[in-house]
């Protein structure tokens, strides 16, 4: 199985304030994704990291808030703007191996009071 | 309407028992993917079995098994002997198209089963 590293694993955060989550991933891996769990709900995609580029991002989601960035093939940044309560979720980083079998960071956990 | 259904918000299990979770999905699509994930409260995601709408056995790993019935269009995952790490959520997802250049890289979630296994 593919090896997704992340962090931080958890966080609490101020309102207004921003977070950069790091993802690395192994060799594996070659399509990289970032997906959000709010409180008690299912996962929702947020965007798929493109390398040396934009990201591609799902509806719902802006760059503005979320930007993306990757830079090589195996590592990937997702940073949480301006920060509100209701931003409080897990963030997931995830990558897709050559045999279409999707794996997941630790995730982090984050909390903005 | 809902691409993946769970509804069993939560279960109970006997430790060494099996468990069947059930999972139910809607596509149109020929190519597809069904994956099953655990989530313990720490909050990490772990893939558990891949079933993909080509593959004409069932897919196993270890204690775990998933009863694809396509005609059905259910995926439901089977633990047989199960232990008390094994309490957590569950979720089934899906992929859609051909992965990679037909778009079917995204995973659809469904809301996830609570499994608790009991001594």
């Amino acid at each position: 199985s593919a090896v997704i590293s992340q962090k931080p694993s958890r966080d609490i955060c101020q309102r207004g304030t921003s977070l950069t989550i790091q993802c690395q991933v192994d060799s594996q891996v070659t399509m990289m994704f970032w997906y959000r769990q709010q409180p008690g709900q299912s996962l929702t995609l947020i965007a798929t990291a493109n390398q040396g580029s934009e990201a591609t991002y799902e509806s719902g989601f802006v760059i503005d808030k979320f930007p993306i960035s990757r830079p090589n093939l195996t590592f990937s940044t997702l940073t949480v703007s301006n920060m509100s309560p209701e931003d409080s979720s897990i963030y997931l980083c995830s990558g897709i191996t050559g045999t279409g079998e999707l794996f997941f960071g630790e995730g982090s956990r984050l909390t903005v009071l | 309407a809902q691409k993946i259904t769970q509804t069993q918000p939560g279960m109970f299990v006997q430790e060494k028992e099996a468990v069947t979770l059930d999972c139910t999905y809607d596509t149109s699509d020929q190519s597809y993917g069904l994956f099953w994930y655990k989530q313990p409260s720490s909050g990490e995601m772990i893939f558990l079995i891949y079933q993909g709408s080509y593959d004409e056995q069932n897919a196993t790993e270890g204690r775990y098994s998933l009863n694809f019935q396509k005609a059905r269009k259910s995926a439901n995952l089977v633990i047989s002997a199960s232990q008390l790490g094994d309490s957590a959520m569950y979720f089934c997802a899906m992929r859609e198209g051909q992965w990679l250049t037909g778009g079917g890289n995204k995973l659809t979630f469904g809301t996830g089963t609570q499994l608790k296994v009991e001594l």
